[in-house]
């Protein structure tokens, strides 16, 4: 109940194109959904972040679409460009508890240019 | 505008010797989270820390693994008697008391031979 799945595991995408990654969960009480861009040798990165009472939340050329009733949300990256490549984590937390976040296997992405 | 940060960011140990990695959060902050990084995988929570208090060790090793975050200095994750199956990336992360997001530091790669 605590899993948080993650997919793909790799994604290949031409420069210019759109970058889809997608989460799914079980725990109904999760109420934070952050995105975290790790580069490699350095720790994750906050890229973006929702919460359950909106389904999509923007900042610049990243969307998160988030669904409630299918516990799944999902990070777009519009116009990727060879500097997004890194490995993104999704992650889910609640609040109610103490705040740690259980994090997705990762999706290592790679933009061809 | 000093964020997360740890050291040493590289250590080496003998199987036996003690680990001691060690964690200042970003100003302001007053709660600590410890994940660990097994290669080619996502980070898994270890611990949830606040001044003087433990609040959540619920994915800390039973045995060997002990932490602390002080009322002055910082966060302490210390591993005992290492095993080369310790060997992995460990993150620390911090958040005030009011917010969900929390920021990671570069981590700590400790390799154990």
């Amino acid at each position: 109940q605590q899993q948080v799945k993650q997919s793909p595991q790799s994604l290949i995408v031409q420069k210019g194109g759109i970058s889809i990654i997608n989460c799914a969960y079980e725990n109904t009480a999760f109420d934070y959904f952050p995105w975290y861009q790790q580069f490699p040798g350095k720790g994750p990165a906050l890229l973006i972040a929702i919460r359950p009472d909106v389904s999509e939340k923007k900042e610049g050329r990243f969307t998160i679409s988030f669904n409630k009733s299918a516990k799944q949300f999902s990070l777009h990256i519009m116009d990727s460009q060879p500097g997004d490549s890194a490995t993104y984590f999704c992650a889910a937390s609640n609040a109610q508890g103490a705040q740690k976040l259980v994090f997705g296997q990762g999706t290592r992405l790679t933009i061809n240019p | 505008n000093a964020g997360v940060m740890q050291n040493p960011r590289h250590l080496v140990r003998r199987r036996g010797q003690e680990a001691r990695l060690r964690c200042s959060p970003m100003k302001g902050h007053s709660h600590v989270y410890w994940y660990r990084q097994l290669p080619e995988e996502g980070l898994k929570f270890m611990v949830y820390l606040q001044k003087e208090n433990i609040i959540d060790e619920s994915g800390m090793p039973k045995e060997r693994f002990s932490a602390e975050f002080p009322k002055e200095g910082p966060s302490i994750l210390r591993i005992q008697q290492v095993v080369r199956g310790d060997s992995a990336a460990y993150f620390c992360a911090s958040s005030t008391r009011d917010t969900y997001e929390q920021y990671f530091g570069p981590g700590t790669r400790l390799t154990v031979t």
